[in-house]
Formats: structure tokens, sequence, C-alpha cells
């Protein structure tokens, strides 16, 4: 079974602040997805990364970067220079190869940035 | 490309009538899913079709709840009769199966009050 755990729940942190986002994933595939989604206050669900379980690679994108360890079956999301824009809920999401590629979602994080 | 289209946006009615959801999924997709959003669930997955045909539909909640799919346009997911607690945001999702990227694209969603 797969399982997605995104510890927490709340974080609230200063303009210009950095922030990572935690997200720890289970799975018995060596063949999988992870991804994460933002969804905003307007409601809608935004992608924002894919990375397949063989590309370890970190992944840097303007302000965002995420670092995917197999090791520890994490997929941490960091942003960096917060911005109050950046408000909103952050879902990480896995994706089985085996499952027709449906997502389990963690719990979301939602981060508030305050000027 | 329109994305994927929901509808209604909004619905409120009584416990005990009938809700009828729709969904057209982006183009060229040949994957639809349909998920629930709660504040004590999270996001999680109803139903899923490949191609038309439902492949699991383990997170239907229970019988009061149906999904179809009747060609590659267009799905709906039903509740009757609906109950106070089927209250969540409904979202419908598309991705393309074929395709090195399995993102899914994630309508706007449909909030569903029951009163």
């Amino acid at each position: 079974a797969q399982k997605v755990t995104q510890a927490q729940t709340e974080i609230s942190v200063v303009e210009k602040e950095d922030v990572t986002l935690d997200c720890v994933y289970e799975t018995r595939d060596t063949t999988y997805y992870l991804f994460w989604y933002k969804q905003p206050p307007s409601g809608e669900l935004v992608f924002l990364i894919r990375r397949n379980s063989f590309d370890e690679q970190n992944e840097i994108s303007g302000r965002y970067s995420w670092n995917f360890q197999k090791s520890t079956s994490s997929f941490n999301f960091t942003i960096t220079a917060s911005q109050v824009v950046d408000s909103a809920v952050y879902f990480c999401a896995l994706s089985d190869f085996n499952a027709g590629n449906m997502l389990t979602f963690g719990g979301g994080t939602r981060l508030m940035v305050k000027p | 490309d329109a994305g994927v289209i929901q509808s209604p946006r909004h619905e409120v009615t009584e416990m005990g009538q009938e809700v009828t959801l729709r969904c057209k999924p982006i183009s060229g997709h040949n994957s639809l899913f349909w998920y629930r959003q709660t504040m004590m669930r999270g996001l999680e997955l109803l139903i899923y079709f490949n191609n038309n045909v439902p492949i699991d539909d383990s997170g239907m909640p229970e019988d009061r709840f149906s999904a179809k799919m009747p060609n590659a346009s267009f799905s709906t997911l039903k509740i009757q009769p609906s109950e106070p607690r089927d209250s969540a945001v409904y979202f419908c999702a598309s991705n393309d199966l074929g395709s090195s990227y399995n993102e899914q694209f994630f309508g706007p969603g449909t909030r569903l009050t029951v009163l």
C-alpha cells in the first residue's frame, strides 16, 4: 500500500525567509512518481513538479527547489526567499506505476507567509 | 486548450436530493480521475477510468455514489440520495496514459454543500 506523510500541518514564516516542506512516502514498488501540487486560497490544484524513482537529481526552478532522497524515502520542497504569494496549501503525492497513475496525496502543509 | 472543465462550480442541495457532477477531460487524455477533498480526510481518490472503463472504484464511499464515462469527453459523478456528510469539494483530473509525463491536470472543482 502507498502512503504519503506530510508531518507539518501548518508553517508560518515571514517574507524573505527560506522554508522547507517535508514529505515522506511509502511504497513497495521500485517504479513510482512523486509530485508536488500547490493549492492557493482560490482552491485549484496547480502542478509544480514530477520526479520519477530513477532520477534522484535535485531540481531547482527559480525560488523553488526539490530534494529527492530514496534512501530516506523523502521528497522535500524548499522555497527560497518566500513571498506572500507563496501562501497556500502544498500537497505531496505519490503515483505507483502499476496502479494506473492514481495519486495518493499527503495531508498537505499550509504555508502562511507574512509580510 | 481549455483544461479540465467541471460543472457546476458550486452546488447547494438538500439532503435526499440527487446530485450530478460533470467533467470534461482534456482532449486526447485517456485517463480520468474523481477526487474528493474534505477537511477530515484530505484529498482522496474515488474512482478512475482508463479509456472510458472504470478501473478502480474502491474509493467510492458507498452505493449512493456512482460514476460513468459514456465517452472519452464526458464523465459524471452522481450521488443519490445525498447526505450532509457528502459536502466536500469534488475534483476531476485527467492525464495521458501514453505520455512519459503522467502529471494529472485538475479541474477547478465543484464545491458541494448538502443541507
